[in-house]
């Protein structure tokens, strides 16, 4: 089974509110990742995570807060965000960290922010 | 740094007809190449991958890539494409950057299938 689940499928939300898009995986894969996707664009990296440890961050804005509760779960936390922020959000993981190894994606949040 | 270019944004194809997307990286070490495909609102799916060995790869979906160091292209190939495979194609490269992998994409190319 090669499945990354993504909850919730669409969200909306004012610049005010707090949400939390959520990732899971049953594969045993120890690295984690979000994306950013805009449209008619490719996916941009945002963080990873490895062994439940932040091992990237692409510079992210704080309003975008990462927690990795355990291996197989990936969270993020969303705060006072601005309509550019707009976009798919992905998670993918991977058996960990390799170059090598394949990221398998989940189907994506699709965020509006209004 | 890692790159890489896709120089077809839009590809035109019909039916029963053999398709070739173009793929070319920048990358100073071994590549590790992968093609994904997404169709509209939906994730990546992998169609195949590259790091060593056999320099043709063959995967889902009838799919295939030809690696050419000498060129540093990474080309994907079907030989009759379906109106199925209408999606937005990724090739893409592995790097291992400080922290963890880092995947590079290409800018993708919207296939469109005409019946």
């Amino acid at each position: 089974d090669t499945e990354v689940t993504q909850t919730p499928k669409h969200l909306v939300m004012g610049m005010t509110n707090k949400k939390s898009l959520k990732c899971e995986q049953h594969m045993g894969h120890r690295a984690m990742y979000w994306y950013k996707q805009k449209a008619k664009k490719p996916p941009e990296l945002m963080f990873v995570y490895s062994y439940e440890k932040l091992s990237i961050n692409e510079s992210v804005p704080s309003r975008f807060s990462p927690e990795c509760p355990n291996s197989s779960l990936l969270n993020l936390h969303l705060h006072a965000l601005q309509p550019e922020d707009s976009a798919l959000y992905l998670c993918a993981s991977s058996q960990d960290t390799s170059a090598r190894e394949t990221q398998y994606f989940g189907p994506g949040t699709r965020l509006l922010v209004l | 740094a890692q790159s890489v270019t896709q120089p077809d944004i839009h590809i035109t194809v019909s039916e029963g007809a053999s398709l070739e997307l173009r793929c070319n990286y920048s990358y100073g070490a071994t590549p590790y190449l992968f093609w994904y495909v997404q169709s509209p609102g939906q994730g990546l799916q992998l169609l195949l991958k590259y790091f060593s060995g056999d320099t043709l790869v063959q995967g889902i979906k009838g799919f295939e890539a030809e690696f050419k160091r000498s060129q540093s292209s990474f080309n994907l190939r079907k030989p009759s494409v379906h109106w199925s495979d209408a999606a937005e194609y990724f090739c893409a490269v592995g790097a291992l950057t400080g922290g963890g992998n880092k995947l590079t994409f290409g800018t993708g190319t919207q296939l469109k299938v005409e019946l």
